[in-house]
C-alpha cells in the first residue's frame, strides 16, 4: 500500500522553463511534507518542507504548493537550470511519527538547455 | 561541519552471509534512522534510534537490526543476506528527530550474489 505516490517517473523540462513535479498521498494523519533532491551516488538533500497547516512555502527558485482536500503537494521551480537535474523524492511524516518519513518512488527530472 | 558519513561506500556479499553498515551522524545530533533504496521503490524506512533507543520501526523482516551507541553512532546489520537485499541503504541524522531537513548520508551500495 504506496501511501505516498509519485505518479510520473522522469520529467523534461527545458533550461528557463518552469517544473512541476507532483505528489499525491493518502493518508490524512501525515502533518509534515518534504521535498528531495538527489543525485548519482550521494544521499538526498533536502529541498523545502512544508507544514499541513499551510498552503505554500517558497524558497528561492523553489515553491511548494499543498492541497489538503485533494490530499496532492506539488513542488515548482522556476527558473528551471540543468544543474536541477536530478531524482525529486517527495516524503511525508506522521503526526507524531518523528524521523519516520514515507517517501515516493521518485520523478527523474532533466532540464535540457 | 562534518556531514553525515557512512562506510563502506560499496559492499559485496554472499548468499546467507551477514553485515554491519555503519553511520556517523553530524555532531551534536541524536537522532539516526536508516532507509532502504531499491529501484522503482523509492525509500523504505527501516528504524530510527534516538539516545540509544529504537524509537520507531518500519516493516521489514527481523534479519535487519541496528543499535545506536552512547556518541549517537549507529549500525545497522543484515543476517541471512538474500538477493533482494541488494540496495543503497542510507542513514539520515537529525538533531531529535522533529520536523525540518534531515541529513542524509552517502549511502552504502550493498550488492549480495
Amino acid at each position: 500500500d504506496q501511501q505516498v505516490k509519485q505518479n510520473s517517473p522522469s520529467l523534461s523540462v527545458q533550461e528557463g522553463r518552469i517544473s512541476i513535479l507532483n505528489c499525491d498521498y493518502t493518508n490524512s494523519m501525515f502533518d509534515y511534507f518534504l521535498w528531495y533532491k538527489k543525485y548519482p551516488a550521494e544521499g538526498p538533500t533536502f529541498l523545502i518542507s512544508i507544514s499541513s497547516i499551510k498552503d505554500k512555502n517558497e524558497d528561492g527558485r523553489f515553491t511548494v504548493f499543498l492541497n489538503k482536500s485533494a490530499k496532492h503537494l506539488s513542488l515548482h521551480i522556476v527558473p528551471s537550470q540543468p544543474g536541477d537535474s536530478a531524482v525529486y523524492f517527495c516524503a511525508a511524516r506522521f503526526s507524531g511519527g518523528y524521523n519516520k518519513l514515507i517517501f515516493g518512488a521518485g520523478t527523474r527530472l532533466a532540464v535540457h538547455p | 561541519k562534518a556531514g553525515v558519513t557512512q562506510t563502506p561506500r560499496y559492499l559485496i556479499k554472499t548468499r546467507g552471509q551477514q553485515v554491519t553498515l555503519s553511520c556517523s551522524p553530524i555532531s551534536g545530533h541524536r537522532s539516526v534512522s536508516w532507509y532502504q533504496q531499491t529501484p522503482g521503490q523509492g525509500l523504505q524506512f527501516l528504524f530510527e534510534y534516538f539516545s540509544e533507543t529504537q524509537r520507531n520501526k518500519g516493516n521489514f523482516p527481523g534479519r535487519f537490526s541496528g543499535r545506536q551507541f552512547s556518541n549517537s553512532r549507529s549500525e545497522m546489520n543484515v543476517s541471512t543476506l538474500e538477493l533482494g537485499d541488494s540496495a543503497l541503504y542510507l542513514c539520515a541524522s537529525s538533531l531529535d528527530g522533529g520536523m525540518g531537513g534531515y541529513t542524509f548520508g552517502s549511502g552504502t551500495r550493498l550488492t549480495v550474489v
